[in-house]
């Protein structure tokens, strides 16, 4: 398999549940890197991953908690989520955090997640 | 405060029509710029970029225009296809500081036959 994936691809969740959103990269990227879009709004950066060190943490609240075993995997925990929460979450990855020439980043399919 | 900025929401171009989407931004610092085309239930797929020390860049179909005194960007479709029906989002980073791109919130561009 090729490019960016991500599991599930739809998530409909309680707000007392914990769930976990999966990210994978088989493009040999070092960065990674997770964006929130909710309805009628920008995309928004949530977290950088670069070589596996968190390198950017845009004010997401703690109950979002990212984890990047190995640059190919990339995962975003989550437990007690609030309604406003639901949006779709993409996942993306790039050679480098700084690559120089240029930022192409490739994104994943996302994770429609619904809070109940 | 929005940094990029797609005014607007959508746009109808008539097949084989040349479509002009368009994209401001404020900080003067970006010195690159990206367009993401996205359809639906997937990811946003890189189309075409533009370094701040151009003011054109063309690849195919697709062409992109950099005023930097009106900080202003358009990209333009021609001839337009009705593959190009998608969300078109215009994105902006400054490369010798960090990763961090921008995006604006998306033109949904509708091509009629």
């Amino acid at each position: 398999e090729t490019g960016v994936t991500q599991t599930p691809r739809h998530l409909v969740m309680g707000m007392t549940n914990k769930k976990s959103l999966k990210c994978e990269q088989h493009l040999g990227h070092n960065a990674m890197y997770w964006y929130k879009q909710s309805a009628k709004k920008p995309l928004e950066l949530m977290f950088v991953y670069n070589f596996k060190e968190q390198t950017e943490n845009n004010s997401v609240p703690s109950r979002f908690s990212p984890e990047c075993p190995n640059s190919s995997h990339l995962f975003l925990h989550l437990h007690t989520l609030q309604p406003e929460d639901s949006a779709l979450y993409l996942c993306a990855s790039s050679l480098f955090v700084t690559s120089g020439a240029s930022n192409e980043q490739f994104f994943g399919p996302g994770t429609r997640l619904t809070v109940l | 405060d929005q940094q990029v900025k797609q005014n607007s929401p959508s746009l109808s171009v008539q097949e084989g029509r040349i479509s002009i989407l368009n994209c401001d931004y404020t900080n003067s610092m970006f010195d690159y710029f990206l367009w993401y085309k996205k359809y639906p239930a997937e990811g946003p797929t890189f189309l075409i970029s533009i370094s701040s020390i151009k003011d054109k860049n063309e690849d195919g179909r697709f062409t992109v225009f950099l005023n930097k005194s009106a900080k202003h960007l358009s990209l333009h479709i021609v001839p337009s296809q009705p593959g190009d029906s998608a969300v078109y989002f215009c994105a902006a980073t400054i490369l010798t500081q960090d990763d961090k791109i921008i995006f604006g919130k998306g033109t949904r561009l509708h091509i009629l036959p």
